[in-house]
C-alpha cells in the first residue's frame, strides 16, 4: 500500500526556518517525481515544488522561489521541503504528493500545519 | 500564473447529477490534455478522481466523469450520494515552467 506521511509542521516566526519531511512507503520511491503542494486556510490548493525522481532537477512557484529548497534523500525514501524566511502567507497545510503518469497526483499524504505567526 | 476558475459551490440532491465546470486559458487547461480532479474530505488526504481529462483510475466510481471543450474543463458526478459531499479542485499542467496550476475549488453539498 503507497503511504506518505508528512511530518515537522508547527509554529515559526516571521522569518524563521523549517524542514518538512515526507516519508514514502509501498512503492519505489526513487523511479517517482515527486511535489509539495499546500493549501491555506479557507484557500484552495497551490502548487508549491517539485523534483525529478534522482533529485537533479527541481522547480518553484514564485511565491517561494529563492526561500524553499525541495530535495530528497532516496536511500531514505524521504521528501524534504527546507523553508527559509517564512512569511505569515506561507501558513498552511502542506501536502506531498506522488506524481502519476502524466502531470497527476495519484498519491497524496494527510499534510502537515505550518503556522508563521509571532 | 492565475488559479483556474471554478465556482465555488454547487448543489444537488441524491440521485440528481452535478457538473463542475473549470476554466482556463490556451497556456493550461485548452492547451494540454492534462487536467486532473481532486476530492478532498476535511483532515483526510485528497484523492485523485480523473486525470487526463477522461480517465478514472481504478476504484473511483464510474458515476465519475470528465471532460474538456477549449479552455473549459468539467467534472461530473451523476447519481450524487451523501459521501460525495466534499470540495473538488481541478488542476492543469501549464507548460514545463509553470507546471501545475490549480483550480480555487468547489464546494459540493448533497442536499
Amino acid at each position: 500500500e503507497v503511504q506518505l506521511v508528512e511530518s515537522g509542521g508547527g509554529l515559526v516566526q516571521p522569518g524563521g526556518s523549517l524542514r518538512l519531511s515526507c516519508a514514502a512507503s509501498g512503492f519505489t520511491f526513487s523511479s517517482y517525481w515527486m511535489h509539495w503542494v499546500r493549501q491555506a486556510p479557507g484557500k484552495g490548493l497551490v502548487w508549491v515544488s517539485r523534483i525529478n525522481s534522482d533529485g537533479s532537477s527541481t522547480t518553484y512557484a514564485d511565491s517561494v522561489k529563492g526561500r524553499f529548497t525541495i530535495s530528497r534523500d532516496n536511500a531514505k525514501n524521504t521528501l524534504y521541503l527546507q523553508m527559509n524566511s517564512l512569511r505569515a502567507e506561507d501558513t498552511a497545510v502542506y501536502y506531498c504528493a506522488r506524481e502519476g503518469g502524466s502531470y497527476y497526483f495519484n498519491y497524496w499524504g494527510q499534510g502537515t500545519l505550518v503556522t508563521v505567526s509571532s | 500564473q492565475s488559479a483556474l476558475t471554478q465556482p465555488r459551490s454547487v448543489s444537488g440532491s441524491p440521485g440528481q447529477s452535478v457538473t463542475i465546470s473549470c476554466t482556463g486559458t490556451s497556456s493550461d487547461v485548452g492547451g494540454y490534455n492534462y487536467v486532473s480532479w481532486y476530492q478532498l474530505h476535511p483532515g483526510k488526504a485528497p484523492k485523485l478522481m480523473i486525470y487526463d481529462v477522461t480517465k478514472r483510475p481504478s476504484g473511483v466510481p464510474d458515476r465519475f466523469s470528465g471532460s474538456k471543450s477549449g479552455n473549459t474543463a468539467s467534472l461530473t458526478i451523476s447519481g450524487l450520494q451523501a459521501e460525495d459531499e466534499a470540495d473538488y479542485y481541478c488542476c492543469s499542467y501549464a507548460g514545463s515552467y509553470t507546471l501545475r496550476v490549480f483550480g480555487g475549488g468547489t464546494k459540493l453539498t448533497v442536499l
